[in-house]
């Protein structure tokens, strides 16, 4: 079992930039999840999907940020434009089942270290 | 409001010593809660899931107790070891919904 896999692991980019992350989750998980964690806040939960469909974003920030799920096996998070605020380490992650009540751990990638300057 | 906090930020202790680490929330009504691990440069790692009937679970030498009543959960490390240096999160769900709401974590750090 390769994990959930992101890229790039490192990204430098000029405010104003697109940006464009990458994660692929495990095989068989139907559900996605993108995360955001900075020192202060910790981890924030952006925007999960289940089989592909997005089922919330309230926590994408603004317009600037948006994702997709084309298919089971790759999902794509993109800022345009970036800001400096945005600098932070984004975590992509999958589970097989997904609530509450689930006793399913939520399997993370090694995330994407963002920095916009 | 649903809140979790954690204590102490940072702590700092020797090799082969215990520790423990504290949880409070006041996420309500609550179904479960997790420990994670985080390793620098990594994503957290699963350590531990208790649901409101269980008041202990563990984990080779990590321990995790759950007080459903004071809403307190603590992590407790034994015979540290270096590879214990991390942070660790601690993540509560609320019962019919989605919401995860995460701690911001306890700085672990094992010196030799």
């Amino acid at each position: 079992d390769a994990g959930v896999i992101q890229s790039p692991r490192h990204e430098v980019t000029e405010m104003g930039q697109e940006v464009t992350l990458r994660c692929k989750p495990i095989s068989g998980h139907d559900y996605l999840f993108w995360y955001r964690q900075t020192m202060m806040r910790g981890l924030e939960l952006l925007i999960y999907f289940n089989n592909n469909v997005p089922i919330d974003d309230s926590g994408m920030p603004e317009d600037r940020f948006s994702a997709k799920m084309p298919n089971a096996s790759f999902s794509t998070l993109k800022i345009q434009p970036s800001e400096p605020r945005d600098s932070a380490v984004y975590f992509c992650a999958s589970t097989r089942y997904f609530s509450s009540e689930s006793n399913q751990p939520q399997h993370f990638g090694d995330g994407t270290r963002l920095s916009i300057l | 409001k649903n809140q979790v906090e954690q204590s102490p930020q940072s702590l700092i202790i020797l090799e082969g010593k215990n520790c423990t680490l504290q949880c409070n929330y006041t996420v309500s009504p609550f179904s479960n809660l997790r420990w994670y691990k985080q390793d620098t440069g990594r994503g957290p790692v699963s350590l531990t899931i208790m649901t409101f009937s269980e008041n202990t679970k563990s984990n080779g030498r990590y321990t995790a107790t759950l007080d459903a009543d004071t809403k307190q959960s603590s992590l407790h490390i034994t015979a540290s070891q270096l590879s214990d240096s991390a942070s660790y999160i601690c993540v509560v769900s609320v019962v019919g919904t989605y919401k995860y709401i995460f701690g911001t974590g306890t700085r672990l750090k094992v010196l030799a």
